[in-house]
């Protein structure tokens, strides 16, 4: 099946390490991606890591796959007002679908 | 490095017209991907194509959608008499090859009055 699961919203203070969480279905998906969306525009792919990685650091993010549970969470250290996006977590079917989550809104406050 | 390109970025028109998207993928990628979005939701597939070959058609896709990528570059996507149902963004994305990542434009954001 294909049912990819995020929580909806999440703020968190500027400075404060956001983690956002995701589950998906398909154990034999190959990549894992997170994307960024701000209004209006089209989605940044942020980053991904191969199903058999287990963590990815790139500068402030860092992703973590439990494949057992087949859950994906992305940490970004020191968020900033430029982090206010939507982001999704997408899981690849076969070799050329994306199935995306319905999006985490994160909010960065002062 | 020019990213996957979208035009128009708005279309507003009015029920029952038909409407043209093109999408300019990255210039080395052979894969060329359209998805649909809705409000609140993320995207979702509509079709995608290996070169100018059509190979995966999504339930979504009604046979008022068609697709085309005539020469392996550049796609366009037709709806044919447009309904309400169809105001959503429409996100083009290319990769270089099989299960790679996929790179996105910036969408056609289609409004049916």
């Amino acid at each position: 099946g294909e049912d990819v699961e995020q929580s909806l919203f999440l703020s968190v203070r500027e400075g404060d390490s956001s983690v956002i969480n995701c589950t998906y279905t398909d154990s034999s998906s190959t990549y894992l991606y997170w994307y960024k969306q701000e209004p209006g525009a089209g989605l940044q792919l942020l980053t991904y890591i191969f199903s058999n990685m287990d963590m990815k650091q790139d500068q402030r993010l860092t992703v973590l796959l439990n494949k057992k549970d087949k859950h994906l969470s992305l940490r970004i250290a020191d968020t900033q007002t430029g982090d206010s996006a939507i982001y999704f977590c997408a899981e690849s079917i076969n070799d050329y679908k994306l199935s995306f989550g319905a999006g985490t809104t994160v909010t960065v406050r002062a | 490095d020019t990213g996957v390109s979208q035009n128009p970025r708005h279309k507003i028109t009015k029920r029952g017209q038909n409407v043209t998207f093109r999408c300019d993928p990255i210039s080395e990628h052979n894969r060329l991907y359209w998805y649909r979005q809705t409000l609140g939701q993320g995207p979702e597939f509509l079709t995608y194509f290996q070169n100018e070959a059509q190979l995966e058609k999504s339930r979504l896709l009604s046979d008022r959608f068609s697709a085309e990528r005539p020469k392996g570059s550049f796609s366009t996507l037709e709806i044919q008499r447009t309904e309400q149902g169809d105001s959503a963004m429409y996100l083009c994305a290319s990769s270089l090859g099989a299960d790679q990542p996929q790179h996105f434009g910036d969408g056609t954001r289609l409004s049916i009055l």
